[in-house]
């Protein structure tokens, strides 16, 4: 199986900074990579395709890169409603597994 | 605009089976290519299977093999996924996810979760 690895597991940061998650995958999955939002008590939410494809109706403030086995998803300038868990995930070969989740909090 | 609306809560004995289903809206089911996922609480997300449009059937992750089924009843448009021999590390919330643009490889449409618990 794949695995993905997600840095930080946690952080704390205020509205208006720049933020970037990172997602490393054991092997290379090429461009098949995809990040979710969550909220508590809510179903995940797709953010971008295909490492850097945004999804209709997402803020430009989200942007994807990466390829081959490193990932970066960044928030150019945090919102109140950004604060929230993001998963990365592979689609590249089955199992498409998740990594473990960056948890994005106020400070 | 594809909607999933899953069946609600159920409480189980361990050793038991869980059926949840996942009812499309807005498309058909043929349209469509059906996953489940499921979420621990407060952990993260875990594939456990959806149908892969390339081999044309169901691939389940080989953690659940032999104990989780996925059918589609393509008259209702209604997705199930059955898991057996149930445990105490399957409470968890299930969802439901699918592709529903051009793009296959990403579940842009979720249901709204189905919570799970496993306990005597």
């Amino acid at each position: 199986d794949i695995q993905m690895t997600q840095s930080p597991s946690s952080l704390s940061a205020s509205v208006g900074d720049r933020v970037t998650l990172t997602c490393r995958a054991s092997q290379s999955i090429s461009n098949y990579l995809n990040w979710y939002q969550q909220k508590v008590g809510e179903a995940p939410k797709l953010l971008i395709y295909a490492a850097s494809s945004l999804q209709h109706r997402v803020p430009s403030r989200f942007t994807g890169s990466g390829s081959g086995t490193d990932f970066t998803l960044t928030i150019s300038s945090l919102q109140p409603e950004d604060f929230a868990t993001y998963f990365c995930q592979q689609s590249h070969s089955a199992p498409w597994t998740f990594g473990q989740g960056s948890k994005v909090e106020i400070k | 605009q594809v909607q999933l609306v899953q069946s609600g809560a159920e409480v189980k004995n361990p050793g038991a089976s869980i059926k949840v289903s996942c009812k499309v809206s807005g498309y058909t089911l043929n349209e469509l290519s059906m996953h489940w996922v499921r979420q621990a609480p407060g952990k993260g997300l875990e594939w456990m299977g959806g149908f892969d449009p390339e081999e044309g059937e169901a691939i389940y992750s080989q953690k659940f093999q032999g104990r989780v089924t996925m059918t589609e009843d393509t008259f209702t448009d209604t997705a199930y996924m059955e898991l057996s021999s149930l445990r105490s590390e399957d409470t968890a919330v299930y969802y439901c996810a699918t592709p529903s643009g051009y793009y296959r490889y990403a579940f842009d449409v979720w249901g709204q979760g189905t919570v799970v618990t496993v306990s005597s």
